[in-house]
């Protein structure tokens, strides 16, 4: 299986702050391939970013998305309040589809 | 509006048997494929099993290959997953999603239900 290895696992952060999120596949893995998902306590999982780097619509575009070598990066510019979150990676290319460990933004 | 409804949650004892149904809105149902992904109480997403848009591919993951079954009705807009010899791992909120594409990988889940929770105790 792939495993995805988001980091960190939790961080806090300010309103206005810059937040960079990396996930690193165990197999090498197309970027056409590698999403990102925001969710939010007692709510649905929310895509915000697919193909490493394509933003879905009505997405706000203080997020971003990368790919640099083995690493993806989920990128989110200027913090909002909505924005503290849990944020997933996930890999579709391979059966099984797998998904990172989340990572928590939480309030400092 | 696309929508996903999830049913059929609910308090089950350890060995019995569940069974989740998805009915889709908003869109061509039969175009698209299907999957289950759960959340266990503090811990991360985690894809349970996917369906194609005719059924002719179907995945699971190793936790409930031999246990779960999924299956779908695209004359009544419906996704199902059948849940047998329940353990106390598989408490969870159980998600609904729509692939982007027809088959089972390659693209990204959009939108998701609600979700429902199926809690395994004794």
């Amino acid at each position: 299986d792939i495993q995805m290895t988001q980091s960190p696992s939790s961080l806090s952060a300010s309103v206005g702050d810059r937040v960079t999120i990396t996930c690193r596949a165990s197999q090498t893995i197309s970027g056409s391939y590698l999403n990102w998902y925001q969710q939010k306590p007692g709510i649905a999982p929310k895509i915000l970013i697919y193909a490493a780097s394509t933003l879905q619509g009505g997405v706000p575009a203080r997020f971003s998305g990368s790919e640099s070598g083995p690493d993806f990066t989920l990128t989110i510019n200027n913090l909002q309040p909505e924005d503290f979150a849990t944020y997933y990676c996930q890999q579709t290319y391979y059966i099984p589809i797998t998904f990172g460990g989340g990572t928590k933004v939480e309030i400092k | 509006e696309v929508q996903l409804v999830e049913s059929g949650g609910g308090l089950v004892q350890p060995g019995r048997s569940l069974r989740l149904s998805c009915v889709a809105s908003g869109f061509t149902f039969a175009d698209y494929g299907m999957h289950w992904v759960r959340r266990a109480p503090g811990k991360a997403l985690e894809w349970v099993s996917g369906i194609s848009w005719n059924s002719g591919v179907i995945d699971y993951a190793d936790s409930v290959k031999g246990r779960f079954t999924i299956s779908r009705d695209n004359t009544k807009n419906s996704l199902y997953l059948q849940i047998n010899s329940l353990r106390i791992e598989d408490t969870a909120f159980y998600y609904c999603t729509k692939d982007t594409g027809p088959s089972t990988t390659n693209f990204w889940f959009d939108p998701w239900g609600q979700g429902t929770l199926v809690t395994v105790s004794s």
